[in-house]
């Protein structure tokens, strides 16, 4: 079955560490997303990207970092630059089009400890 | 620019009661409507979609919405609720140039027995 896929489902990060998320995606969607989520505040866009090797910042994606090297994977480096880094974080793929609707993974949720 | 209100961050009904999450957008163009479920501690899913065709838009379990242009309403209502539809419930717009979707706040639902 096509989905999305994200690893692991629970992190833990100690202060000043690096960590990267892991998106897998077996859709053939072109795009990919990366979403924050706190409490009472929605989604907020980390970064995105609609093609392989080209990626945009969104609207909160101080502290980040990522990579598109191949259609299927979107990884998420959490740096230590990222000073409130404990949230949900959800990855998305979609058709390239803004008509499209987009297909979730399940999240992982990042606690600094 | 784009932009999504839900009106109401907390909703409480019956089981067996209808359901009605409210939500207002702007857009300079035509946008695409999206409402998105989430369980807790868990990706979202697609309710359904609006993207210029009918008006009134069927979704799954039960749920539907109505595109109000006079209005720039697109609530979501569901006539009889179900335990199992408690949940966090994301109103979405889209359009023409914008890069990725935008998401309103979020409506927790709580059903009560």
């Amino acid at each position: 079955d096509g989905g999305i896929t994200q690893s692991p489902k629970y992190l833990f990060r100690k202060e000043g560490q690096n960590v990267t998320l892991s998106c897998e995606q077996n859709l053939n969607h072109d795009a990919m997303y990366w979403y924050r989520q706190d409490p009472g505040q929605g989604l907020r866009l980390i970064y995105y990207s609609q093609i392989v090797n080209d990626f945009q910042k969104g609207d909160i994606a101080e502290g980040y970092s990522v990579s598109r090297e191949k259609k299927e994977s979107f990884p998420l480096t959490v740096t230590s630059a990222q000073k409130n880094p404990t949230a949900f974080y959800l990855c998305a793929s979609s058709f390239q089009g803004w008509e499209y609707g987009y297909t979730f993974g399940s999240g992982t949720r990042l606690t600094v400890v | 620019a784009q932009s999504v209100t839900q009106l109401d961050s907390h909703v409480s009904v019956s089981e067996g009661t209808p359901v009605l999450l409210r939500c207002n957008y702007s857009s300079s163009y035509s946008p695409s409507l999206f409402w998105y479920v989430q369980h807790p501690n868990k990706g979202l899913q697609l309710l359904l979609k609006y993207t210029s065709a009918a008006t009134l838009v069927k979704g799954i379990n039960g749920f539907e919405a109505e595109f109000k242009k006079s209005e720039t309403s697109f609530h979501l209502t569901k006539p009889s609720a179900h335990m199992s539809d408690a949940a966090e419930y994301f109103c979405v717009v889209s359009g023409p140039g914008r890069r990725a979707l935008t998401f309103g706040s979020g409506t927790r639902l709580q059903v009560q027995p």
